[in-house]
């Protein structure tokens, strides 16, 4: 079954870009699939930061709209999430993860911390 | 897009069943659900989608003991035969035209 590898520098400074990336281990990239981002602070709960098919068809949480910016790169099969002018509320595990067509998340990566501080 | 309320805790004992509720906020009843677990220090793993009618579709390797049943705007998550390693956090799941939306969270101890 498919395989979902996030990274990225674990530290950020704060008002800088949190640039991850999110490689997926088969070719089902482009099988109609979506890619979703999730993230979660220390001690609290899931909070979806957006979605993108494979064609480029973005889908955003209106909270964090403004600083996201995902893309997709199906010859290398990753996808990749770019938060800027990022806080320290921001600090937190990043997931990314895969869902079908109206559906949810049903694989997910491991997770990778990413701490904003000056 | 629907809000999703769960309890912050449960708790049940070794051997025993517990029933966690997800409540879809009023005028989304008709939408369908999944819940997830989180186990101390892990991602997430899907556990099950669950339709209004009480239909469920579990993920892979998710043992017989997780059951899924609808109400109105509830989402119920039962887990029999309680075992040590079911003690996580439970998180139900929403969407509406590729929002997604995450409840609150359950945090479930087993006694």
């Amino acid at each position: 079954q498919v395989q979902l590898q996030e990274s990225g520098p674990g530290l950020v400074k704060t008002s800088e870009t949190l640039s991850l990336t999110c490689a997926v281990s088969d070719s089902s990239i482009t099988r109609g699939y979506y890619w979703g981002w999730i993230r979660q602070p220390p001690g609290k709960g899931l909070e979806w930061i957006g979605s993108i098919y494979h064609s480029g068809s973005t889908y955003y949480n209106r909270s964090l709209k403004s600083r996201v910016i995902m893309s997709v790169d199906t010859s290398k099969k990753y996808f990749s999430l770019n938060l800027s002018s990022v806080t320290a509320a921001d600090t937190a595990v990043y997931y990314c993860a895969r869902r079908a067509l109206d559906d949810a998340f049903d694989m997910w990566g491991q997770g990778t911390m990413v701490t904003v501080s000056s | 897009q629907p809000v999703l309320t769960q309890s912050s805790s449960a708790s049940a004992s070794l051997g025993s069943s517990v029933k966690l509720t997800c409540t879809l906020s009023s005028g989304h009843s008709t939408y369908t659900i999944a819940w997830h677990q989180q186990q101390p220090g892990k991602a997430p793993r899907y556990l099950m989608t669950l339709e209004d009618s009480g239909r469920y579709k579990k993920g892979s390797r998710i043992p017989d003991r997780f059951s899924g049943s609808s109400s109105g705007t509830d989402r119920y998550l039962t887990i029999s035969n309680l075992q040590s390693e079911d003690e996580a956090d439970y998180y139900c799941e929403a969407w509406d035209s590729n929002i997604q939306t995450f409840g609150g969270g359950t945090k479930l101890t087993v006694l």
